[in-house]
């Protein structure tokens, strides 16, 4: 059984630029959740998708965004970035989106904003 | 709201002795209440989880946890800490509302020292 796995492991990006985050869910799950942990903080949700349609968001703003695809891996869209932005960004998955199945989660994107 | 406070920081025990970390939680409905522990530069594994019955749960590694609902607390323990097992430690609720995301508290950094 393959677990979650997250791409790319490292980012570096500018101020103002656009990034793509990738995760590709543990086989037979059909719900995946992104969540952003800033330095010494825990995880904070972001959104979750279910069958390739947003079912839930926290309080990020919009050019926060996501995709499902069908074969429910997912990205995450992040633009006109900011430093503020600079964290751990977890991917986790679950086998469904209505009931709280145990999620799991990637090793994560770590993100800096310079 | 729901919240979860975890009011340690950071804790040190010596090798071989026990340890408790503690968790509150606010949230109006039935918790769902899970342990998570994170290694540097790693994702989030499941420890344990709290969803009915029986307040005492078991976790791997020999963790366990006690919910006590009067206490608003779902406190994690092990009788005799390894050196392997200095991590953070997330304690979280799960929310269902518009999906089903995790709310977690702030973390504890666990130090053992031989």
């Amino acid at each position: 059984e393959t677990g979650v796995t997250q791409s790319p492991t490292h980012l570096i990006k500018t101020r103002g630029q656009q990034v793509t985050l990738r995760c590709s869910s543990q086989s037979g799950h059909n719900t995946v959740s992104w969540y952003q942990q800033a330095l010494g903080q825990g995880p904070q949700f972001i959104f979750q998708y279910y069958r390739e349609e947003e079912n839930g968001r926290g309080n990020f703003p919009p050019r926060f965004s996501g995709l499902q695809f069908p074969n429910y891996s997912s990205e995450l869209n992040v633009n006109a970035l900011e430093l503020d932005d600079s964290a751990l960004y977890l991917c986790a998955s679950s086998f469904v989106a209505g009931e709280n199945n145990e999620q799991y989660f990637g090793p994560g994107t770590r993100l800096t904003v310079t | 709201a729901q919240s979860v406070t975890q009011p340690d920081i950071h804790i040190t025990v010596s090798e071989g002795a026990s340890l408790e970390l503690r968790c509150n939680y606010s949230y109006g409905a039935t918790p769902y209440l899970f342990w998570y522990v994170q290694s540097p530069g790693q994702g989030l594994q499941l420890l344990l989880k709290y969803f009915s019955g029986d307040t005492l749960v078991q976790g791997i590694k020999g963790f366990e946890a006690e919910f006590k609902r009067s206490q608003s607390s779902f406190n994690l323990r092990k009788p005799s800490v390894h050196w392997s097992d200095a991590a953070e430690y997330f304690c979280a609720v799960g929310v269902m509302e518009y999906g089903n995301k995790l709310v977690f508290g702030a973390g504890t950094i666990l130090r053992v020292k031989s």
